[in-house]
């Protein structure tokens, strides 16, 4: 099955500092998401996406979703120890749902 | 407010021992699936359904077994359990585009 190509795989990051994470895609997409998954846990969805070139924000969470409708990007704002995990975004189309692997963030306090 | 319910938690099997993974939604979603997380693999879909007494095969579909007799309940049947089978399995819901999961059954096969 398709993965979607996310990246970066890894992240190591003072607090405080912007996290930016992109997906991208050979197809096109009707919805992109963004989920947060804790270790041990359920992903989160944090931001979904339904339109080409939408803006969306969730408290410091940002993220877009593209002109072409094969790439999405997260942004996060000055982060925090929480923000630790690993985020990954999915594309929608056709009643099929695509991820990608995830980006591990740490925080370093 | 509930949205997906798995259970169990965790489980141990051996091999060539059969059980089911139950999961349950309770926001009348049309769209349920199965979906097992293996590290540096992703999410790969086992089984999905569109509605009550409809499922299709998702991409590894194996050793796996669905039914969906309401739209509240889809269980996974694993036939009978393989190593292979070793993993995170989670349960997802929609119908509106926006997936949500819930919290995981941890397997693991002997």
């Amino acid at each position: 099955g398709q993965q979607l190509n996310q990246s970066p795989q890894s992240m190591f990051i003072q607090e405080g500092e912007d996290v930016s994470m992109n997906c991208t895609s050979s197809s096109i997409f009707n919805t992109w998401l963004w989920y947060k998954q804790d270790p041990g846990e359920g992903p989160v969805l944090l931001i979904a996406l339904y339109k080409a070139g939408e803006l969306t924000s969730n408290g410091r969470l940002t993220a877009q979703f593209g002109i072409t409708r094969k790439d999405s990007f997260l942004n996060i704002s000055a982060s925090i120890p929480s923000d630790v995990g690993i985020y990954f975004c999915a594309g929608h189309s056709s009643s099929q749902f695509y991820f990608g692997t995830g980006t591990s963030l740490t925080v370093i306090p | 407010n509930a949205g997906v319910t798995q259970t169990p938690k965790f489980q141990v099997l051996k091999t060539g021992q059969s059980m089911t993974l139950q999961c349950a939604q309770d926001m009348n979603h049309e769209y349920m699936s199965w979906y097992r997380q293996d590290p540096g693999m992703g999410l790969r879909l086992i089984h999905y359904s569109v509605g009550a007494g409809i499922t299709d095969q998702g991409e590894v579909p194996n050793g796996y077994n669905v039914s969906r007799s309401t739209t509240e309940d889809f269980p996974l049947r694993l036939l009978s359990a393989a190593p292979s089978q070793t993993s995170v399995y989670f349960c997802a819901s929609t119908t509106s585009g926006e997936l949500f999961f819930g919290e995981g059954s941890r397997l693991t096969v002997l």
